[in-house]
């Protein structure tokens, strides 16, 4: 079945470590996203990217990085410069803007991000 | 910058009872998305609005779309528990990938 499968699903990091979230696709979706979120709130965007090898910045991409040289995969490194890097990641892809459903968002099941 | 706001943030009401989440967005944009959030998951799309006066209906809920008054709704008609969730709204800039969530409204429905 298509979906998208992020890895770990769980991960504890020592202080001062770089970790690198998975993210990978089958759905053929040209956009990919991350977006964070932290308990009891909303998701806020860290880094979108609409075609292989273009992201853009969201609201929150201090801290982090991101890779996309191939259409299936968008990989987020957490690195040490981010300061609370504790919280839910989720990576999302989406459609091309047509159609029925144009641009609508499907999640990955999530990584949890534990800094120790 | 595109802000998206939510009202209420939470809600609490019986079952069989009617209520509107309301969500508010500052900028203009065709697109208008809503979805839902069990505790500890992932997200799960529900409705893709993508014009002015858009309605759509999935069993219990319909959201609409005001695109002039930069609003859109989601009703829920006769609550019941398994709608307890959070849910979302999220709005993307005219012509831009970049979607913005807006902040969650957290429902709980006591039988």
């Amino acid at each position: 079945d298509g979906g998208i499968t992020q890895s770990p699903k769980y991960l504890f990091r020592k202080e001062g470590q770089n970790v690198t979230l998975s993210c990978e696709q089958n759905l053929n979706h040209d956009a990919m996203y991350w977006y964070r979120q932290d308990p009891g709130q909303g998701l806020r965007l860290i880094y979108y990217s609409q075609i292989v090898n273009d992201f853009q910045k969201g609201d929150i991409a201090e801290g982090y990085s991101v890779s996309r040289e191939k259409k299936e995969s968008f990989p987020l490194t957490v690195t040490s410069a981010q300061k609370n890097p504790t919280a839910f990641y989720l990576c999302a892809s989406s459609k091309n803007l047509a159609g029925e459903r144009s641009g609508e968002l499907f999640f990955g099941e999530g990584s949890r991000l534990t800094v120790l | 910058e595109l802000k998206v706001e939510q009202n209420p943030l939470f809600l609490s009401m019986q079952e069989g009872k009617n209520y509107t989440i309301y969500c508010n967005y500052s900028t203009t944009s065709d697109r208008l998305y809503w979805y839902r959030q069990d505790p500890g998951k992932s997200l799960e799309s529900l409705f893709v609005l993508l014009s002015n006066g858009a309605v759509k209906q999935e069993g219990r809920l319909m959201a609409s779309l005001d695109t002039k008054a930069r609003l859109s709704t989601l009703h829920i008609t006769a609550a019941v528990h398994d709608l307890s969730a959070t849910y979302f709204c999220a709005v993307a800039s005219s012509g831009t990938y970049k979607y913005i969530f807006g902040t969650g409204t957290r429902l709980k429905v006591l039988a």
